[in-house]
């Protein structure tokens, strides 16, 4: 089984609509990462966090909002979807003793309509 | 604010070739820097990661370098193989928050037999 696994995996919405994706790992880390990808513009980091009580925004915050519901499970949400969040959508995880490594999960590819 | 260029953006090389691809950074400041392969539907997987202190890093046919007073690092992929075929991200660390990882766009690879 993998360690970093992400539902859905595809998802096509509306524009409006309220979206989750959520993560789950199985590698015991305390940390936990959100990012985008779009073409031509590499990977963006929208939240962290260092552990369920502890979170940060990233660079691209705007439009998202997280919950880390256990120390193995960080969601995302678009509250109101619009096309440019429209991507691909990559969590990750990381170890705070061996913090200089992040794992990531296969990805949920989302297209806003 | 730290900026991260890949170049080229896409090589397509017959196999058995060495290659070599370059990442630049703007601010020398860095914790680390890691090269990760992304291949499609799949996550990204850590390739490299190199300390601030070290000069390089191995494993088996990889090797990257890094020169932080030019703000470059390369990725040497020896013998080429298809099965290389990806597309390969360097990221930086930030040396005040390690956790921020600054992304790259990509180098999309194609070894052909």
């Amino acid at each position: 089984d993998a360690d970093v696994t992400q539902t859905p995996r595809n998802r096509i919405t509306k524009t409006g609509k309220r979206i989750m994706l959520e993560c789950s790992q199985t590698k015991g880390h305390d940390r936990m990462y959100w990012y985008r990808q779009d073409p031509g513009l590499g990977l963006r980091l929208i939240y962290y966090s260092f552990d369920v009580k502890d979170i940060n925004k990233g660079e691209i915050s705007d439009g998202y909002s997280v919950s880390r519901q256990a120390q193995a499970k960080f969601s995302l949400s678009l509250e109101s979807a619009i096309p440019n969040q429209t991507a691909l959508y990559f969590c990750a995880t990381s170890d705070f003793n061996l913090r200089d490594t992040q794992y990531f999960g296969p990805g949920t590819r989302l297209t806003v309509l | 604010k730290q900026e991260v260029t890949q170049i080229p953006a896409a090589l397509s090389v017959p196999e058995g070739e060495n290659l070599v691809l370059n990442c630049s950074f703007t601010d020398s400041a860095i914790y680390n820097l890691q090269w990760f392969r992304q291949d499609p539907g799949k996550g990204l997987t850590s390739l490299l990661l190199i300390q601030s202190s070290q000069r390089e890093q191995t494993s088996g046919r990889l090797n990257a370098s890094l020169d932080k007073s030019s703000g470059r690092s390369t990725l040497y992929i020896a013998a080429s193989q298809p099965g290389d075929s990806a597309t390969y991200l360097c990221a930086a660390s930030g040396f005040y928050n390690t956790d921020k990882l600054i992304f790259g766009t990509g180098t999309r690879l194609q070894v052909f037999p």
